[in-house]
């Protein structure tokens, strides 16, 4: 399996402050098309996981543009440029190049 | 725009199969991938498997052959069998669509697996 690590799993955050969330992959997730398919998700308690960010840094409709990814190969990164109170949560990372499809960890984030 | 939603039993016994069931309202189920995910209560999200629209599947390795899916395009409907059950399947199963990069989610049926 393509194993996904993401770091940290805990992040006391304060409001308007940024925030930064890594995410690295055991192999490449470059797929042969050419493209690199790394998710990013956000899950509120008691909710289904809500993508935010596909292919690396490809927004969905209706994202804040507080939320930003980056990166290539295996390390990806995820960033809030200011916290709001509703970024609360657990945001995961997804690989979608390998099979099979692998999560991170998840990170915790809470306001200080 | 397309909505999913997960039906079937709450409550399965040890050694007995779970079997769910996704709807697909708002759009087709042609052409697209479908996917199985779970989270154990308090942990991370575990991919189960897969089904395109024609019938092709992928199965996460890790539960063997203890998985299967099937698809009915008739209904809009796709559906998960995974047997023999133990305490370590009960989880929130999503069902989800997409073939790299999942943009659909259900709410979740939360089963647990228990005599």
């Amino acid at each position: 399996d393509s194993e996904v690590t993401q770091s940290p799993l805990f992040l006391p955050v304060t409001l308007g402050q940024p925030a930064s969330i890594s995410c690295r992959s055991s192999q490449s997730l470059v797929y042969l098309d050419g493209n690199t398919y790394l998710n990013w998700f956000h899950q509120r308690p008691g909710q289904s996981p809500r993508r935010l960010i596909y292919k690396v840094s490809n927004r969905d409709s209706g994202v804040p543009d507080r939320f930003s990814g980056s990166g290539s190969g295996t390390d990806f990164t995820l960033k809030i440029s200011r916290v709001e109170a509703e970024d609360v949560g657990v945001y995961y990372c997804m690989q979608g190049t390998h099979w099979p499809r692998t999560f991170g960890q998840g990170t915790k984030v809470e306001i200080k | 725009q397309v909505q999913l939603q997960e039906s079937g039993p709450g409550l399965v016994k040890p050694s007995e199969t779970l079997s769910l069931s996704c709807s697909v309202s708002g759009g087709s189920i042609n052409n697209y991938y479908w996917n199985w995910i779970r989270q154990p209560a308090g942990k991370g999200l575990e991919w189960v498997g897969r089904i395109y629209s024609s019938g092709g599947t992928n199965y996460n390795p890790s539960l063997g052959s203890r998985v299967t899916l099937s698809v009915d395009a008739s209904r809009n409907q796709f559906s998960l069998n995974l047997g023999p059950v133990s305490a370590a399947d009960s989880a929130v199963y999503y069902c989800a669509r997409g073939e790299h990069d999942v943009d659909v989610w259900g709410h979740g049926i939360s089963v647990t697996v228990s005599s």
